[in-house]
């Protein structure tokens, strides 16, 4: 079975500091992809960041990098001058055999000017 | 930008009553699912099409709910009758291709909110 595991129900971050999100995931596929989506309050999901699991240099966009640790099955956010916009729910899901997507619970993001 | 359009975006029922979730996913995107989202967690698929035909149902409590995407663009999500515990968010996702190695990326509506007294 797939798993996707977010340990950090709430996080705050002062704004222009940095927060780091947590994930850790199971799979028994070898090729697979990783992702972070951010949902803002009553607002649609979005994509933040995607991992390919088979490339070793971790992805980045813009102030969203990520840590991925393959062999511990660990697959962090870091967010950089965190902005007032930030604050949202963050997801981390793993793309399923199917093409679907499979999630964890969520961590609330807070960010205090 | 092209969105995945989603109605109602609110839904108040009765238990025991019928509602009826509607999605139209962006223009040429071969596969559509739906997700439920209980408040506090994440979304779970419920069930996922490729064009006409469902890839996955298996997360469907097909004694009270059923989807269809019968022209394979536009889908219908009901619930008969509600209950209780089906208030949530429903979600409709849509990918451009099924890609075994999971590599889609999935764009969202803004989803449909039910609450059922």
């Amino acid at each position: 079975a797939q798993t996707v595991t977010q340990s950090q129900p709430e996080m705050s971050v002062q704004e222009a500091e940095t927060v780091t999100l947590s994930c850790t995931y199971d799979t028994s596929e070898s090729d697979y992809y990783l992702f972070w989506y951010k949902q803002p309050p009553s607002r649609q999901m979005i994509l933040v960041i995607r991992q390919e699991a088979y490339k070793q240099q971790n992805a980045t966009e813009n102030r969203f990098s990520v840590n991925f640790q393959k062999a511990a099955k660990s697959f962090s956010l870091k967010i950089s001058d965190s902005q007032l916009g930030d604050a949202a729910m963050y997801f981390c899901a793993l793309g399923g055999s199917q093409g679907n997507l499979i999630f964890g619970k969520g961590t609330k993001l807070s960010v205090k000017p | 930008e092209a969105e995945v359009a989603q109605s109602p975006r609110y839904k108040i029922t009765e238990k025991s009553q019928a509602v009826a979730f509607w999605c139209d996913p962006i223009s040429g995107h071969a596969t559509l699912y739906w997700y439920r989202q209980i408040l506090g967690q994440g979304p779970e698929l419920l069930v996922q099409f490729q064009d006409e035909s469902v890839v996955d149902d298996s997360q469907l409590p097909k004694d009270r709910f059923s989807a269809e995407r019968l022209k394979g663009v536009d889908s219908t999500l009901k619930i008969q009758p509600a209950e209780l515990g089906d208030s949530a968010m429903y979600l409709c996702a849509s990918s451009l291709d099924l890609l075994g190695s999971g590599a889609n990326v999935l764009t969202f509506g803004a989803g449909s909110r039910l609450t059922v007294l």
